[in-house]
Parts: C-alpha cells; sequence; structure tokens
C-alpha cells in the first residue's frame, strides 16, 4: 500500500497570501488528521476529518481551514499568511477514530512564509 | 498545554549503549505512543501502550507506563548511528467520537559513530 503523501513538499508564500495544502491518506482510511509543527510550539493539532466530516479542531485563528472530500483526500488552506505560520505541516491519517488506531504520518509539508 | 512532556530534552550517546527517555501526562490517557522523527521528516509509530499495560517491547525499542506516575519511558538499547532523531511521546485526547493527539516538545537524541 502507498502511504501518506503530501503536496507539495516545500512551499513559499508572502504575508498575506493564502496556501492550499493536500493529503491523500493510505487507502481504506477514512480519518485524516492535521498537525502544524514549529520549533517554539512544537506539535499541535490543527483539525481532524472523518467521511467529510470535521470531527475536532485545535486552538487555531479561523484563517486556517480544511475539507476533507468523499475520497478521504483531504486539502487545509491557510488564509492571509503571516510570518508565524511558517511551520512544517503534516498530516495524518488511520483506519478509523478508534485512539489505538495507529496514525500513518504523511513526510509533511515545509511552508515558509517570507 | 502540553499533556506529554519528555525528558531529558536532548541526549548524545555513543553507538551501542542504551538510550532512555522520559514523558510525563497530566491527565488519564487510554494509551500512550512514542513517535520518530528524522530531521524535519514526517513522524514514524513505534509502539503503542496501552493503559492496562505495564511493559511492552519491540525489537530494541521497550516502554514502561506507570499510570499512577502518569508517566513512561522509551528504551532502546544497543543504540545504532541510526537511531539519531527526535522522539516524542504522544497521548490521544478523545470525546465520542473525537479524536486528537497531544505530543510532547520531544527528546533529540544523538548517536555518535
Amino acid at each position: 500500500k502507498a502511504g501518506v503523501t503530501q503536496t507539495p513538499r516545500y512551499l513559499i508564500k508572502t504575508r498575506g497570501q493564502q496556501v492550499t495544502l493536500s493529503c491523500s491518506p493510505i487507502s481504506g482510511h477514512r480519518s485524516v488528521s492535521w498537525y502544524q509543527q514549529t520549533p517554539g510550539q512544537g506539535l499541535q493539532f490543527l483539525f481532524e476529518y472523518f467521511s467529510e466530516t470535521q470531527r475536532n479542531k485545535g486552538n487555531f485563528p479561523g484563517r486556517f481551514s480544511g475539507r476533507q472530500f468523499s475520497n478521504s483526500r483531504s486539502e487545509m488552506n491557510v488564509s492571509t499568511l503571516e510570518l508565524g505560520d511558517s511551520a512544517l505541516y503534516l498530516c495524518a491519517s488511520s483506519l478509523d477514530v478508534r485512539t489505538d488506531n495507529e496514525q500513518f504520518f504523511g513526510p509533511g509539508t515545509r511552508l515558509t512564509v517570507l | 498545554s502540553q499533556q506529554g512532556e519528555e525528558d531529558p530534552q536532548a541526549l548524545s550517546i555513543q553507538e551501542g549503549e542504551n538510550a532512555t527517555m522520559n514523558c510525563s501526562y497530566k491527565t488519564s490517557i487510554n494509551n500512550l505512543q512514542w513517535y520518530r522523527q528524522n530531521s524535519g521528516r514526517g513522524l514514524v509509530h513505534l509502539i503503542l501502550i496501552r493503559s492496562n499495560e505495564r511493559e511492552k517491547h519491540s525489537g530494541r525499542l521497550r516502554v514502561t507506563l506507570d499510570t499512577s506516575k502518569k508517566s513512561s519511558s522509551l528504551l532502546i538499547t544497543a543504540s545504532r548511528a541510526a537511531d539519531t532523531a527526535s522522539y516524542f511521546c504522544a497521548t490521544p485526547n478523545s470525546g465520542g467520537s473525537n479524536y486528537k493527539l497531544t505530543f510532547g516538545k520531544g527528546t533529540l537524541l544523538t548517536v555518535n559513530p
């Protein structure tokens, strides 16, 4: 089985722009979660989707949004980019929402905001 | 706030030595998971230990869990240069059908050849 894929792998944007990141989960996985990783704040949960529904959301401003499609692929969008949004964005997929299901992470998208 | 806090923040050892990393958490948990991250890459799931388990082994990895102290440790035996990475503990916060992992800040392990 192919692993979790994220596109693009690297992205450079300027302040005020918006960006869309994509995540394709492992085939058959219906849960997709997004995390932001920065040196200062570490790994922080953004949101989780299951069957096209946002089931949980982290403590991020409304500029961060996401969605999930019927094929379980997910996108996250950040509008009005700020310098502090520079981070590694990771998505993870799992079979379902049971807490003992392993989360499989993608390689991440490195976003740099100038 | 961080659910899991790893200790130490950084650890440097020689190849062949054992490495021990500790994790403390705050609230009750169903399980605790350990992940590895090579420099700037995605996370790799290492091992999951359930709240009713005290110890678990996987190859050169040994994880212990003490729910009374709200702590866990990860032991890597006979370390190799390829074990150089950041290690994170994570706990799932769940409520009904919601699910998210809360990660600690990680331990940066450097194994010198």
